[in-house]
């Protein structure tokens, strides 16, 4: 099955500065890669997702893009404010096993200092 | 506009207690159903799915069922809890295929249950 790492684990900027999050994904036919951001105590909520056939997609301070060849891709968010601090995931769909399933990583702490 | 309800919102439980979690959705149909565990400062463990009434499929081993008694419900059980049963329960939702939205899943509020 699909198997997603998540770098870094946890990450603090400066506010205004900017922040990227890594992940690499293992099934090559996956073709769905959304990102997530929790809040403390909260569920998580769709920030961003791209599709196989896009290599960058963009809105407003957050941009993701895709490397299919080397199958990853990558979360990027400028001029960090501090209700930036959450968790993201990211996530990615193969098209084995069935079900539709998201393969989650594990998740990166955000924290931007004031 | 979909909406996805849990509850209850939290849950404190004995050990050997039964469990009985429900999630709802609303605005849609035949949707593809999943329950997520998330243990405190983890990531989220997919522990079933649900592609349609009475389909349950189990992605890991322990000592939960899942049921789909109606299109739109998803029941998570357990006869007996066990410490390591606590945690933050998450129901998410995927539109049926064709939608133009079908890729997208969406997460429910969550039950936190803690085992005692």
């Amino acid at each position: 099955g699909e198997n997603v790492e998540q770098h870094p684990s946890t990450l603090s900027v400066q506010e205004g500065d900017s922040a990227v999050i890594k992940c690499t994904y293992s099934d090559s036919a996956s073709n769905y890669f959304p990102w997530y951001k929790q809040e403390l105590g909260k569920r998580p909520q769709l920030i961003i997702d791209i599709r196989s056939n896009v290599g960058e997609k963009k809105d407003q301070r957050i941009a993701v893009t895709l490397n299919k060849t080397a199958k990853h891709f990558s979360l990027h968010i400028t001029e960090t404010q501090p209700e930036d601090s959450a968790v993201y995931f990211c996530a990615a769909r193969g098209l084995t096993g069935g079900g539709n399933k998201l393969t989650f990583g594990t998740g990166t702490q955000l924290k931007v200092e004031l | 506009s979909q909406t996805i309800h849990q509850w209850p919102a939290t849950l404190v439980q004995p050990v050997g207690s039964p469990l009985s979690l429900e999630c709802t959705v609303e605005g849609t149909s035949n949707p593809n159903l999943y329950w997520y565990r998330q243990a405190a400062g983890r990531g989220l463990q997919l522990l079933f799915y649900s592609v349609g009434i009475g389909q349950i499929s189990s992605e890991v081993p322990q000592n939960l069922s899942a049921s789909r008694p109606q299109d739109r419900q998803f029941i998570l059980s357990s006869k007996k809890l066990l410490l390591s049963d606590s945690g933050f329960y998450l129901c998410a939702w995927i539109p049926p295929w064709g939608t133009g939205a079908d890729n997208e899943q969406f997460f429910g509020p969550g039950t936190r249950l803690t085992v005692l």
